[in-house]
């Protein structure tokens, strides 16, 4: 059984913060591993997608690193802001199906 | 362009009915995907298809749940004998193909509620 597993599984932070948050998942036989950013009462809004080891992706104020050796990924968010208050979901590419972890749900106080 | 859209948005039913939810998929994507979030869970993949045909459905839980897409576009997931724990956000998502290292595009999703 394969597990993705997320935490923090909650983050309040305050505007201007900065923030990080982690995707666990299996080493072996890694593909990809996708982030999703959830805005309630959106679709889910693609991210990024990762394949190699060492890789680092940035979007704006939004960053991801990627190590498929020890099987984890971190997303970080530079000077948190209130529309960044969203769930963060990744998942992990298996047999061409996306596992994905449960979330971590960030709140961002002006 | 237009993005992957879902109807209903929303939908309430009772125990033992029989409901179609609607997925129409950005154009020219081959690949379609559903997946069912219940409360406090990530998504989970429920079946994807590679033009018209089901290329993987092990994650429908029970016979009850069926999906087609008959001309490689739109796609339609049917419940029959609706439970109380059928109740979850059903999305859809389409990609170009179906490797998986395409980002998949998601829509809003329909909340379906059993009563």
């Amino acid at each position: 059984i394969l597990n993705v597993e997320q935490s923090p599984q909650s983050l309040h932070v305050q505007e201007g913060d900065s923030t990080n948050f982690t995707c666990s998942f299996p080493s072996s036989n890694f593909y990809a591993l996708h982030w999703y950013r959830w805005e309630t009462a959106k679709s889910p809004e693609a991210l990024f997608v990762m394949t190699l080891n060492g890789d680092e992706k940035k979007k704006g104020r939004i960053s991801a690193t990627l190590n498929t050796k020890e099987g984890y990924s971190y997303l970080y968010i530079k000077g948190s802001q209130p529309e960044d208050s969203a769930t963060y979901l990744c998942a992990s590419l298996v047999r061409r199906k996306l596992i994905f972890g449960q979330g971590t749900e960030l709140s961002v106080k002006p | 362009g237009a993005g992957v859209s879902q109807t209903p948005s929303n939908k309430v039913t009772e125990k033992g009915k029989y409901v179609e939810l609607r997925c129409d998929p950005i154009s020219g994507h081959t690949a379609l995907y559903w997946y069912r979030q219940s409360l406090g869970q990530g998504p989970e993949f429920l079946i994807y298809f590679q033009g018209t045909g089901a290329a993987d459905d092990s994650g429908l839980p029970n016979d009850r749940f069926f999906a087609v897409r008959p001309e490689g576009s739109v796609s339609t997931l049917k419940i029959q004998r609706t439970e109380r724990g059928d109740s979850a956000v059903y999305l859809c998502a389409s990609s170009w193909t179906s490797g998986g290292m395409d980002t998949q595009y998601f829509g809003p999703g329909t909340r379906l509620t059993v009563l």
